[in-house]
């Protein structure tokens, strides 16, 4: 059971915008700005796509961006494409077990 | 380039203990960075295990925090788990990965299976 909350699933058509949520508390998402998303296609390792909320590792594409409001932060994939389709992590550092995950969302292009 | 590579047993008995190596090509793990282990099942989801700093300071989730070590041999550039008296709820997919100071990770191997059973 994951502290951070994701919706099972998120859809849009391709060029489209969306955007998939994580939603935390005070010891998590609320206490620090310390909140990284992953990206994991079928069969393959996590992939680094956002750090500290709203940075961009280098070679990432622009079309991913993050944000935060309070206790919940966010994930926009812009133009959305078919190798979007993935499963999206959120991770926060907490106060209490160190780093912890959302419980995955799924992206379907349609 | 920085790879990661996990080896170690993919079966491991009820009550035995689970050791996974992570082999680091490209980079000094005694250099910068920690280093650390994450697992992922269907029931769990993703879960960080721990973590090895570059000086060898170790952080541990703290429900295993009894049953879980991390060790690193600078010599071999290879840093390991050791988690004893494991279970079938132990059983998934290990990840070594690269970790910024335990809070993100930004490079990880390809995982290895690990499935606990008789």
């Amino acid at each position: 059971q994951s502290a951070l909350n994701q919706p099972a699933s998120v859809s849009g058509s391709p060029g489209q915008s969306i955007t998939i949520s994580c939603t935390g508390s005070s010891i998590d998402v609320g206490a620090y700005n310390y909140v990284s998303w992953y990206q994991q296609h079928p069969g393959k390792a996590p992939k680094f796509i956002i750090y500290d909320v709203t940075n961009r590792p280098s070679g990432v594409s622009n079309r991913f961006s993050g944000s935060k409001s309070g206790n919940t932060v966010s994930l926009t994939i812009s133009g959305l494409r078919a190798e979007d389709e993935a499963v999206y992590y959120c991770s926060s550092f907490t106060s209490v077990t160190n780093p912890e995950f959302g419980g995955g969302t799924k992206v379907t292009v349609l | 380039q920085v790879y990661l590579q996990e080896s170690g047993p993919g079966l491991v008995k009820p009550s035995e203990t689970l050791f996974l190596t992570c082999n680091v090509s490209g980079y000094s793990i005694s250099s910068r960075y920690y280093w650390g282990w994450i697992r992922q099942s269907p029931g769990r989801g993703l879960e960080w295990l721990g973590t090895v700093s570059h000086g060898g300071n170790t952080y541990y989730r703290p429900s295993l925090k009894s049953r879980v070590t991390m060790l690193r041999d600078t010599s071999k550039n290879h840093f390991s788990l050791r988690l004893s008296s494991v279970t079938a709820a132990d059983t998934g997919t290990y990840y070594c990965v690269r970790d910024s100071g335990v809070r993100d990770f930004d490079l990880w191997g390809r995982g290895t299976l690990v499935t606990v059973s008789s």
